[in-house]
């Protein structure tokens, strides 16, 4: 079974880097099936997309976001990563990860999030 | 204009049927885009529910009830997501998502259910 776990820093400084891992168990990130993404919610706000990324390492991101945003897999942890410089307050939320199937193993051609971690809670303040 | 609309709540009795929008901006057709629906409840991650784009092009969440079912009203230029038959259990908030053309996900402000 597919589970999803953010982990990292619950506090971060202003103008420093959020970094972020997502350990996934039961599917592995070099799978071809697949993207992985990252998504934020600001406390007691909506959902806001961040970026996926496949298995090549082709990258999609928000593009309110893009200059800030790295987002890598390790394939020896089977983990994805999300950096995010120079956070503000505005960066305070709830981080998830999320499993995006592709149609037919095709690297341009994916649908939604259908599996999602349960979320870490960072908070940007000095 | 935010690019995805979304009313803010929705208030319907246990047993109704609840229909929720989400409607495109002007210029953005929504007879070109997969809805995707997801069922956020507190302190919980969102739950993929659903994605329509047509009768012949729409997949249902894994295990979620058939009493949940995309649509379009294409007059209306939205996507609605219905709920049949509805339960206390499916108070939460939903939102919807596209993928825009642009290479980027947008989803809705989102809209939440109460069942009175």
């Amino acid at each position: 079974q597919l589970q999803l776990q953010e982990s990292g820093p619950g506090l971060v400084k202003p103008s420093e880097t959020l970094s972020l891992t997502c350990t996934v168990s039961g599917d592995s990130v070099s799978s071809p099936s697949y993207y992985w993404g990252w998504i934020r919610q600001p406390p007691g706000k909506g959902l806001e997309w961040i970026g996926d990324i496949y298995s090549s390492g082709r990258t999609f991101y928000n593009p309110s976001l893009k200059s800030r945003v790295t987002i890598s897999v390790d394939r020896s942890k089977n983990q994805l990563s999300l950096k995010l410089s120079s956070v503000t307050a505005a960066d305070t939320g709830v981080y998830y990860c999320a499993r995006l199937p592709t149609l037919d193993n095709r690297e341009d051609y994916y649908y939604g999030m259908d599996v999602w971690g349960q979320g870490t809670s960072v908070t940007v303040s000095s | 204009q935010a690019m995805l609309t979304q009313p803010a709540s929705l208030s319907a009795s246990p047993g109704a049927s609840a229909s929720l929008t989400c409607t495109l901006r002007s210029g953005i057709n929504v007879g070109a885009y997969r809805i995707y629906w997801y069922q956020q409840k507190p302190g919980s991650p969102p739950q993929y529910l659903l994605r329509y784009k047509s009768d012949s092009d729409m997949q249902q969440g894994s295990g979620v009830p058939s009493r949940f079912s995309g649509s379009k009203d294409v007059s209306a230029n939205a996507g609605i997501l219905l709920i049949s038959g509805l339960q206390s259990e499916d108070e939460a908030d939903y939102y919807c998502m596209i993928w825009h053309s642009s290479a980027y996900w947008v989803f809705g402000g989102g809209t939440k259910v109460t069942v009175l």
